[in-house]
């Protein structure tokens, strides 16, 4: 079955340490994406990536860092220099970065807690 | 700058009742509109979407139309099941945009 796996499902960051979410797409799907959801809240935008080797900052960068080595794989770091890194991140794909229209498609979430 | 509004929840019914949840939309231009259902410890999954005005988006019994003059995406059921309960979030996304722009999402719990 085509989809989007992301792991774990729980992760755990001790201060001052780098944790990397993994999130791997079978779509064949050009754009990822990186949201980060808080309780009662709206999903917001943490980068997005349209082809390999290109990433572009979303609405609320600082603190994450991403790669795209591989067309599947889009995984994110948060660094220690996330300060209120507690969250449930969403990784999506989509045929398209910018036909309106289009679906995108989310992962099953990792919700990272800070020790 | 472009933002979407929901009916702020929790919302609780009753199995079989009839169920609204209000979406309205600020923005500049047309839009493509979506729904969205998260389940209790799950990603999200796309509900309906409509991309253009007047536009009906439907899917497993619920309900949306694309009104342009009030700005609104209203979901719609006529008889809700235990199984839906869930948080419900409203987007838009323009032509050219990168990312959804999201509702608070409302939290709907159905009582059997």
């Amino acid at each position: 079955d085509g989809g989007i796996t992301q792991s774990p499902k729980y992760l755990f960051r001790k201060e001052g340490q780098n944790v990397t979410l993994s999130c791997e797409q079978n779509l064949n799907h050009d754009a990822m994406y990186w949201y980060r959801q808080d309780p009662g809240q709206g999903l917001r935008l943490i980068y997005y990536s349209q082809i390999v080797n290109d990433f572009q900052k979303g609405d609320i960068a600082e603190g994450y860092s991403v790669s795209r080595e591989k067309k599947e794989s889009f995984p994110l770091t948060v660094t220690s220099a996330q300060k209120n890194p507690t969250a449930f991140y969403l990784c999506a794909s989509s045929t398209s970065l910018t036909l309106a229209g289009e679906t995108q498609y989310f992962g099953p979430g990792t919700r990272l807690l800070v020790l | 700058g472009d933002s979407v509004t929901q009916m702020e929840g929790p919302v609780t019914l009753s199995e079989e009742a009839f169920l609204t949840i209000n979406c309205t939309y600020t923005a500049t231009g047309y839009p493509s509109l979506f729904w969205y259902v998260q389940y209790p410890g799950e990603g999200l999954q796309l509900l309906l979407k409509a991309t253009k005005a007047d536009d009906k988006g439907s899917n497993k019994g619920f309900e949306a139309t694309y009104r342009k003059e009030t700005t609104s995406f209203h979901l719609e059921k006529g008889s809700v099941q235990v199984s839906d309960s869930a948080v419900y979030f409203c987007a838009l996304r323009y032509q050219g945009a990168q990312k959804l722009v999201f509702g608070q999402g409302t939290r709907l719990t159905i009582n059997p």
